[in-house]
């Protein structure tokens, strides 16, 4: 299957500052990325959706101005959480579609830890 | 509201024991279903999937899948599990009532003992 990689794979900060975490597809395409979250022994929320050049489609509940995401290429998404907070703290993990595909390749997942 | 459901939060087999993880959604319209497995430490590998056609599936590892319209189901099984299919299982759901992200249900771990 395709290669998704996530970046880094885990990162504490201090509370208050932004972390980003960066979704590259390696070997395709893809045009449309997911943003999941995934609380402890819960199922994968989904954040946002994003295509290509365009501005991310955010789930309800989900604070776009503290979730910043940006797809400007067909090779990279990137997560930015503005001032972390504590409750912030959870595993994300970013899913990458190609053109036409119906399969999503999933990252490997970032562990955020916010102190 | 329309969701993924897994019954079975965990499960505890031991090896050569048979499998079944059930997996129902309540989106109407056409879907798309998925099993994914995560190992521990590691990220989410796609088992099976079902399109249309075949409603059984067969996926990689000896897993295999049954899609039951009418029951609105997808249930996964396995005749005979080993240590190493210890790990968290979860089903997903694309819907074209629901956007184009797969929606996951909340995942069954499964604990194999030798």
């Amino acid at each position: 299957g395709a290669v998704v990689s996530q970046h880094p794979s885990r990162v504490i900060c201090k509370s208050g500052t932004s972390v980003k975490i960066e979704c590259r597809s390696l070997d395709f395409q893809a045009t449309t990325m997911f943003w999941y979250r995934q609380f402890p022994k819960q199922s994968l929320m989904l954040m946002a959706t994003s295509n290509e050049g365009s501005k991310a489609t955010y789930e309800q509940g989900v604070e776009k101005d503290k979730f910043l995401i940006n797809h400007a290429s067909l090779t990279l998404s990137t997560l930015t959480v503005t001032s972390a907070h504590p409750e912030d703290s959870s595993f994300y993990i970013c899913s990458a579609r190609g053109w036409g595909g119906t399969e999503a390749f999933f990252g490997q997942g970032t562990r955020l830890t916010v102190v | 509201a329309q969701s993924v459901s897994q019954h079975n939060h965990h499960v505890i087999l031991s090896e050569a024991a048979s499998l079944e993880l059930g997996c129902n959604y309540s989106y109407g319209g056409t879907v798309n279903l998925f099993w994914y497995v995560q190992y521990p430490g590691q990220h989410l590998q796609l088992l099976l999937k079902y399109f249309s056609g075949d409603p059984l599936v067969k996926g990689i590892k000896g897993f295999e899948a049954e899609f039951i319209k009418s029951k609105f189901s997808f249930n996964l099984r396995k005749p005979s599990v080993q240590w190493s299919d210890t790990a968290e299982y979860f089903c997903a759901v694309i819907s074209n009532q629901a956007g184009t992200a797969l929606i996951f249900g909340k995942g069954t771990t499964l604990s194999v003992s030798s």
